[in-house]
């Protein structure tokens, strides 16, 4: 009931398409879902994230989409450019209680 | 946002042997964390750093084999201790800047490889 499931394991895009990064989770008790990106040879950085109580959430070329009763969100990154390639992990927590992270999505965008 | 800096950097240990990594945080924090990281994976816990008092292990996770040390709101240190092989992977230390918000900053990692 403490995982996060994440899908794809790759993905590669071609420059200017929508990159799509999926996570499902079972715990409803969870009520904070980040999105990390790590870049090789770095530590995970904070992309954006969203709490249950909002259905979409947009920062620039990433967006977060949230499916409270599917117990889905998804990471959208629309235009994708090849400094997007990186590996992005999905996550959830609640307060007093560790992160748990999904397994990783590994993208690349050909130029 | 915090800046996290982590050292060494990386290294190459040899098998048996123990090697201490260092954190530093540039602000107090309450939350300080230990991360696992195995080339290709995703992040696994090891154990929270709690100022004054022993840290708190996850399972799997014991003292023994991975003492940590935090002496003040800005500095905690993870020993591996007695390495084999299977110990070679990226150790991650994060914080959790603003209390109960979810959200962590990690700093660049240290790359231990067990020869």
């Amino acid at each position: 009931q403490q995982q996060v499931k994440q899908s794809p394991q790759s993905l590669i895009v071609q420059k200017g398409g929508i990159s799509i990064i999926n996570c499902a989770y079972e715990n409803t008790a969870f009520d904070y879902f980040p999105w990390y990106q790590q870049f090789p040879g770095k530590g995970p950085a904070l992309l954006i994230a969203i709490r249950p109580d909002v259905s979409e959430k947009k920062e620039g070329r990433f967006t977060i989409s949230f499916n409270k009763s599917a117990k889905q969100f998804s990471l959208h990154i629309m235009d994708s450019q090849p400094g997007d390639s990186a590996t992005y992990f999905c996550a959830a927590s609640q307060e007093g209680f560790k992160t748990i992270f999904g397994a990783g999505t590994r993208l690349f965008v050909k130029a | 946002s915090a800046v996290i800096s982590q050292k060494p950097s990386r290294d190459i240990c040899q098998r048996g042997t123990s090697l201490t990594i260092q954190c530093q945080v540039d602000s107090q924090v309450t939350m300080m964390f230990w991360y696992r990281q195995q080339p290709g994976q995703s992040l696994t816990l090891i154990a929270t750093a709690n100022q004054g008092s022993e840290a708190t292990y996850e399972s799997g996770f014991v003292i023994d084999k991975f003492p940590i040390s935090r002496p003040n709101l800005t500095f905690s240190t993870l020993t591996v201790s007695n390495m084999s092989p299977e110990d070679s992977s990226i150790y991650l230390c994060s914080v959790e800047h603003r209390v109960d918000t979810g959200e962590l900053f990690f700093g660049e990692g240290s790359r231990l490889t067990v020869l």
